[in-house]
């Protein structure tokens, strides 16, 4: 299984651009990455997920390098309601569990 | 609108009281996950099911918490007796094949 490392917390202001960066040195042929999003007292949503390259999305895109060894959460102009955590997952969904590390607490303010 | 959905979404019981928290999964999705959610240790993986079949429970305490599921549209984890430290949201979630997981609202677990 692939551990993965993110920021403990980051903090922007409205209208920014925000990069969350995800690390998963030992990440496997099979495996995706995928990012979801969590507001307080509600269960984790899926963002967006890729395998290789960018994704993008109508609300983030992902940046993936070649080697797939880190990932990065792009949000375009955040706004206040994006203050959420953000969680980086890396795993085949079609064998793995699915463990969630610490996640990144994104503070948005006015 | 398709989602899962648990019960309860809060429950207040005394320590070694029996405590049942049931997830109805997405019709159609074939993994069921267990999940745990506490200040301290963040989200934790309890159990995990495919077709039914449990997976994985590693991430459970054997001696006193249970996952199952009778049918393909309920998942049950039963936790007796219950202590003060299994206090938590208690999540579950779905995953129909794309890799994607729905979750439910949670149930809030209080035990005094």
């Amino acid at each position: 299984l692939a551990k993965t490392t993110q920021p403990i917390s980051m903090d922007s202001y409205e209208g920014q651009e925000v990069n969350i960066t995800c690390s998963h040195n030992n990440i496997a042929t099979n495996d995706y990455i995928t990012w979801y999003q969590q507001f307080p007292s509600q269960g984790p949503r899926f963002i967006i997920q890729g395998y290789k390259t960018k994704v993008t999305n109508e609300v983030a895109s992902l940046f993936i390098p070649a080697d797939r060894k880190s990932s990065t959460l792009s949000l375009p102009r955040v706004s206040l309601s994006d203050t959420a955590v953000y969680y980086c997952l890396v795993g085949d969904f079609n064998t793995d569990k699915l463990i969630f590390g610490t996640g990144t607490r994104l503070q948005v303010f006015p | 609108d398709a989602r899962v959905t648990q019960t309860p979404r809060d429950k207040v019981t005394e320590m070694g009281q029996e405590v049942t928290m049931r997830c109805q999964p997405i019709l159609g999705h074939n993994t069921v996950f267990w999940y745990r959610q506490t200040m301290m240790q963040g989200l934790e993986l309890l159990a995990y099911f495919r077709n039914r079949a449990p997976l994985d429970d590693s991430g459970m305490p054997k001696d006193r918490f249970s996952a199952e599921m009778p049918d393909a549209t309920l998942a049950t984890l039963k936790i007796q007796p219950s202590e003060p430290r299994d206090s938590a949201v208690y999540f579950c979630a779905s995953e129909g094949g794309r890799g994607e997981l729905f979750f439910g609202e949670g149930s809030r677990l209080t035990v005094l």
